[in-house]
């Protein structure tokens, strides 16, 4: 069975570091998404990818979050300094583009920022 | 913007008895509802979702919802749970057109024997 793969699944850094989680979606998805889920809280969206532009960055923190997803498959989340407040699990997911499909999630990276 | 509100953060219930997760959502135009499920050390998976037609919705695990517009809830039920229901469940909303997830806070069912 086809699974969005994501790594690693744990991290841990000191602030201030750099860090960086991968994420592989399911073969034939257009559609790829960063999501942020803070302990005790729902997911949040960061990013939104439609192939390999970006549809939806409202709410990523872009002076210190970037995401790219060079040729439309794979995709990349970078913190650059990571800070405590990062502490977090990063979802990815990934569906087909039409709406109301099914989104697809990953395992998720575990992030603690010491 | 839309938000979800799930009023419960956890729901103690016995192993066959009858349970109610509540989810409200507030959106001034049309939205796709969805519950996903967290087992432990899992990912998250679609449990069912609206999108139109019939307002009850069902799983294959009997698990269903009910979307009610006027009321703006999509309340999910299983009338009668089993231990392997324990997990994290979580409602969400997309708006028609845009196919990113706004979640609630989530709900941890704990089904005891």
């Amino acid at each position: 069975e086809a699974e969005v793969a994501q790594s690693p699944r744990y991290k841990i850094t000191e602030k201030s570091q750099a860090v960086a989680f991968w994420c592989d979606p399911i073969s034939g998805h257009a559609t790829l998404y960063w999501y942020r889920q803070i302990l005790g809280q729902g997911p949040e969206l960061l990013v939104q990818f439609q192939d390999e532009s970006v549809v939806d960055d409202s709410q990523l923190p872009k002076d210190r979050f970037s995401a790219e997803r060079l040729k439309g498959v794979d995709s990349t989340l970078k913190i650059q300094p990571a800070e405590l407040g990062d502490s977090a699990m990063y979802l990815c997911a990934s569906s087909f583009p039409g709406q109301g499909s099914e989104q697809f999630f990953g395992p998720g990276t575990r992030l603690t920022v010491l | 913007a839309q938000s979800v509100t799930q009023l419960d953060s956890q729901v103690p219930v016995f192993e066959e008895a009858p349970v109610e997760l509540r989810c409200n959502y507030s959106s001034s135009v049309s939205v796709y509802l969805f519950w996903y499920v967290q087992y432990p050390n899992q990912g998250l998976q679609l449990l069912l979702k609206y999108l139109s037609g019939s307002t009850l919705v069902e799983s294959i695990n009997g698990f269903e919802a009910e979307f009610n517009k006027s009321q703006t809830s999509f309340h999910l039920r299983k009338p009668s749970v089993h231990i392997s229901d324990t997990a994290e469940y979580f409602c969400a909303v997309s708006l028609t057109g845009r196919r990113a997830l706004t979640f609630g806070s989530g709900t941890r069912l704990q089904v005891q024997p």
